[in-house]
């Protein structure tokens, strides 16, 4: 029973490039979610998606930053012309449902923009 | 606004109990979480407690929890080298909310 998958594990950008985090949820889970971990901090939450929709971007910096959970295939974080401020590991989750269930990680992926 | 602090830095010696303290915000939590991060590694849950509860015990944890000061600990006993890591408390479920909020790290370093 595969966990959430996350890849590439690890990224290197150069600066104005673009970046595409892929995430694929826990079998069964139909709810996705992005929460970005800058160097030294916590966790924070980015977006949360169902298949084709998405559903809270609240937490998403306004320009440059996409996210998408097709109906086939797996979810996609798209950065834009990355800078540097970007570096950071990029964590997905997924849940079953979204009321009071817990939401499970996977294992991030790391992004660093030289 | 919603917020969840932690202590930087603890340090241990191998054998001795480790005491992770956190304090939150947002009464209306449902779930409390603590979550173990390595170096470079993504995040393992290791326990959570539901917002009705004092205390859960799971073989060397145990969470506390106290609603009316908001504050949350999670002790380590016997504490070896490889629970080096860093500990993140967060909060979440609120409203089946997926917002989890997370503090910004416990690092335990465990001498031996």
């Amino acid at each position: 029973n595969a966990g959430v998958m996350q890849n590439p594990r690890h990224l290197v950008r150069r600066r104005g490039q673009e970046a595409r985090l892929r995430c694929s949820p826990m079998k069964g889970h139909s709810h996705v979610y992005w929460y970005r971990q800058l160097p030294e901090e916590g966790l924070k939450f980015m977006v949360y998606l169902q298949k084709e929709n998405i559903i809270d971007e609240s937490g998403m910096p306004k320009e440059r930053f996409s996210a998408e959970f097709p109906k086939e295939g797996p979810s996609i974080l798209r950065i834009q012309q990355v800078v540097r401020g970007d570096s950071a590991a990029y964590f997905c989750a997924s849940s079953p449902a979204r009321s009071g269930n817990t939401i499970y990680f996977g294992e991030g992926s790391w992004l660093t923009v030289v | 606004g919603e917020d969840v602090e932690q202590s930087l830095f603890l340090s241990v010696r191998e054998g001795d109990s480790s005491v992770i303290n956190c304090t939150y915000t947002d009464s209306s939590s449902t779930y409390l979480y603590w979550y173990k991060q390595e170096p470079g590694a993504g995040l393992q849950l290791l326990t959570y407690i539901f917002s009705n509860m004092d205390m859960k015990q799971d073989q060397r944890l145990t969470v506390l929890l106290n609603k009316k000061d908001k504050h949350l600990s999670l002790r380590i006993a016997d504490t070896q080298t490889g629970d080096s890591a860093i500990y993140f408390c967060a909060e979440g479920g609120t409203s089946g909310t997926y917002k989890y909020i997370f503090g910004t790290g416990t690092r335990l370093k465990v001498l031996a």
